[in-house]
């Protein structure tokens, strides 16, 4: 069973603070990572793919993976309240998996003023 | 640029009735198709994903089922409805051999 374990939080952290949400992964042949944003009662929206081991920056937004001891985080800098949502891990299998994404359980993010 | 539709968007159906939820995707050809569940509180469960027409593979055995009439749409259909099928349908696609997603806005049904 290929896994993808997330802290559920929920995670609040104040305004202009650094975020910190993790992923852990099973799958050691996983070649693609994603993070999701999830508002309530709204359809997930794609924020950030990383496939190389590092650090990938895309504005407020860094993600970070470590493919020896299978991790992937994402750091949401100068956190604003409307960053507040369920942040979802997803992981791609190597090989022919036909695109097929496995998800974590999500990280609940509150920022408060 | 692609886009992808989904309806409806809110269902409340009782049990034992039909269901018929209806996806498509504009602006691209050829592209892989999934339908994820998401239960209140829980993760994103992959039910059936499509690489091609008529081309259909179940991921968790249920009361479900799904068919892939044309190449940019997708249906989810159930004969008889359990309250367990309750829950956010998800569709969504990504390219032939490409990687990230794009979900649809989801459709939210309610087995009573």
């Amino acid at each position: 069973q290929k896994e993808v374990e997330q802290n559920s939080g929920p995670l609040s952290v104040p305004e202009g603070a650094i975020a910190s949400l993790n992923c852990t992964y099973s799958d050691r042949g996983s070649q693609s990572f994603f993070w999701y944003r999830q508002y309530s009662g709204k359809s997930p929206e794609l924020i950030m793919s990383i496939y190389s081991n590092g650090d990938k920056e895309d504005g407020r937004f860094t993600a970070q993976l470590n493919k020896a001891s299978q991790y992937v985080s994402l750091l949401i800098r100068d956190s604003q309240p409307s960053d507040s949502a369920t942040y979802l891990c997803a992981v791609k299998a190597g090989g022919t998996s036909y695109g097929k994404l496995t998800f974590g359980q999500g990280t609940i993010l509150t920022v408060h003023p | 640029s692609q886009t992808i539709h989904q309806w409806p968007a809110t269902l409340v159906q009782p049990v034992g009735s039909p269901l018929s939820l209806e996806c498509t995707v504009e602006g691209t050809s050829n592209p892989n198709l999934y339908w994820y569940r998401q239960a209140a509180g829980r993760g994103l469960q992959l039910l059936f994903y499509s690489v091609g027409i008529g081309q259909i593979s179940s991921e968790v055995p249920q009361n479900l089922s799904a068919s892939r009439p044309q190449d940019r749409q997708f249906i989810l259909s159930s004969k008889k409805l359990l309250l367990s099928d309750s829950g956010f349908y998800l569709c969504a696609w990504s390219r032939t051999g490409g990687d990230g997603y794009t979900f649809g806005s989801g459709t939210r049904l309610t087995v009573v």
